[in-house]
């Protein structure tokens, strides 16, 4: 079955620190790959999305993502943390013509001072 | 150009009772999703709508569950008969018709559904 995992639940990182968030998933064709944020009581905000091409993409906040086809990836990254970065994360895939999303479990980021 | 609206943010019913919830989806959009993020469940897929049209319901439960999204006005998901185990909070997204953004959706900040 198509999927999307994120093996981490939760991750911890000191403000300032580089972070990188997991995503993998599982499906024949080249996904369309997106990465959400959802602070408490929000909804999400998109951070980018890779449809096809460059494989490194770059998103807002200073977030950016790389689509790696031989370890079916996308995993999020960030050179230096904020501490209003702290949230919770999904990695999310459409196969374009179902259009459906359908996200991982999510990775909650504390970001410590 | 203002976000994909969704009210109430917050909805208190007690079973048995009806719960609409609304979705205005950004200007220039046609296409209305629905999500329910269920505690422990993560976020699913519930039903894609175009204007007058259910394009798929698969993720819809089979019983006490409908949405519309009608050629004026907003997208109305309605549950009948609320049960404990509605209590999530429900998500509408959005997309154009065409272009470059197609296939990317925009969502709403969400209604929070507690049944009691």
């Amino acid at each position: 079955a198509q999927s999307v995992t994120q093996p981490d639940i939760h991750i911890t990182v000191s403000e300032g620190a580089s972070l990188e968030l997991r995503c993998n998933y599982s499906y024949g064709a080249t996904p369309y790959l997106f990465w959400y944020v959802q602070s408490p009581g929000q909804g999400l905000q998109l951070l980018l999305k890779y449809f096809s091409g460059d494989t490194l993409v770059q998103g807002i906040k200073g977030f950016e993502a790389e689509f790696k086809r031989s370890q079916s990836s996308f995993n999020l990254r960030k050179p230096s943390v904020h501490w209003s970065d702290a949230a919770e994360y999904f990695c999310a895939y459409t196969s374009g013509s179902a259009r459906q999303l359908t996200f991982g479990s999510g990775t909650q980021l504390t970001v410590l001072p | 150009n203002a976000g994909v609206m969704q009210n109430p943010r917050h909805l208190v019913r007690r079973r048995g009772q009806e719960a609409r919830l609304r979705c205005s989806p950004m200007k220039g959009h046609s296409h209305v999703y629905w999500y329910r993020q269920l505690p422990e469940e993560g976020l699913k897929f519930m039903v894609y709508l175009q204007k007058e049209n259910i394009i798929d319901e698969s993720g819809m439960p089979k019983e006490r569950f409908s949405a519309e999204f009608p050629k004026e006005g907003p997208s109305i998901l309605r549950i009948q008969q609320v049960v404990r185990g509605d209590s999530a909070a429900y998500f509408c997204a959005s997309s154009p018709r065409a272009g470059a953004d197609e296939d990317t959706q925009y969502f709403g900040p969400g209604t929070r559904l507690t049944v009691l």
